[in-house]
């Protein structure tokens, strides 16, 4: 199996800063990422798919980076709404994996 | 507007079976794949199933494989998930999801707790 390692599990930032998620794919996935944003109680929602393909309604301070084997969430001038867990997620092989997450906390 | 709708779960005892729907509305439902995904409580998410738009192509997560069962039925619009041989670790929030570029749509989750 594809084991998707994403970091930082936890992270904690300022409105209108800019931060970073990464994960780290165990084997080449060929730019078949997604990314997804939790919030409580809520279902996943799609951000990012293909990679660095924002998703329709989605705002555009959301952004998606590759590197190799590392992928990247960017989300820029962090806004209250973007509280939240973030999920990578590969879909280059089955089983489809997905990261651990990583809890972004507002200050 | 599309919609995917879970219902099914509750409490079972550890061994027992529970079978989940979906039923689908807005989009085609024929027309895509479909999957389940479960999240234990408190933790992540984790792929279950995946069935093709006509159920010529399954997969599973080797940790219900043997165990769990995926299927739709086209005409009703409605995706099945058949449980079997339950555990505790089974419990979760289980999902379905329509796959486009990625789980586009979800439903709300339909809870099952395993627990004697």
């Amino acid at each position: 199996d594809i084991q998707m390692t994403q970091s930082p599990a936890s992270l904690s930032a300022s409105l209108g800063e800019t931060v970073t998620i990464e994960c780290l794919a165990s084997e080449d996935i060929y730019s078949n990422l997604a990314w997804y944003q939790q919030k409580p109680g809520k279902s996943p929602q799609l951000l990012i798919y293909d990679a660095s393909s924002l998703q329709d309604g989605v705002p555009s301070r959301f952004s998606g980076s590759e590197s190799g084997t590392q992928y990247s969430l960017e989300i820029n001038s962090l806004q209250s709404e973007d509280a939240a867990t973030y999920f990578c997620q590969q879909h280059h092989d089955y089983p489809y994996t997905f990261g651990a997450g990583t809890k972004l906390e507002l200050k | 507007e599309v919609q995917l709708v879970e219902s099914g779960g509750g409490l079972v005892q550890p061994g027992r079976s529970l079978k989940l729907s979906c039923v689908a509305s807005g989009f085609t439902f024929s027309n895509y794949g479909m999957n389940w995904i479960r999240q234990a409580p408190g933790k992540g998410l984790e792929w279950v199933a995946y069935i093709s738009s006509g159920s010529s192509y399954i997969y599973y997560a080797e940790t219900v494989k043997g165990r769990f069962t995926i299927s739709r039925d086209n005409a009703k619009n409605t995706l099945y998930l058949q449980m079997t041989s339950l555990r505790s670790e089974d419990t979760a929030l289980y999902y379905c999801a329509r796959w486009d570029y990625g789980f586009a749509y979800w439903g709300q989750g339909t809870l099952v707790t395993v627990s004697s």
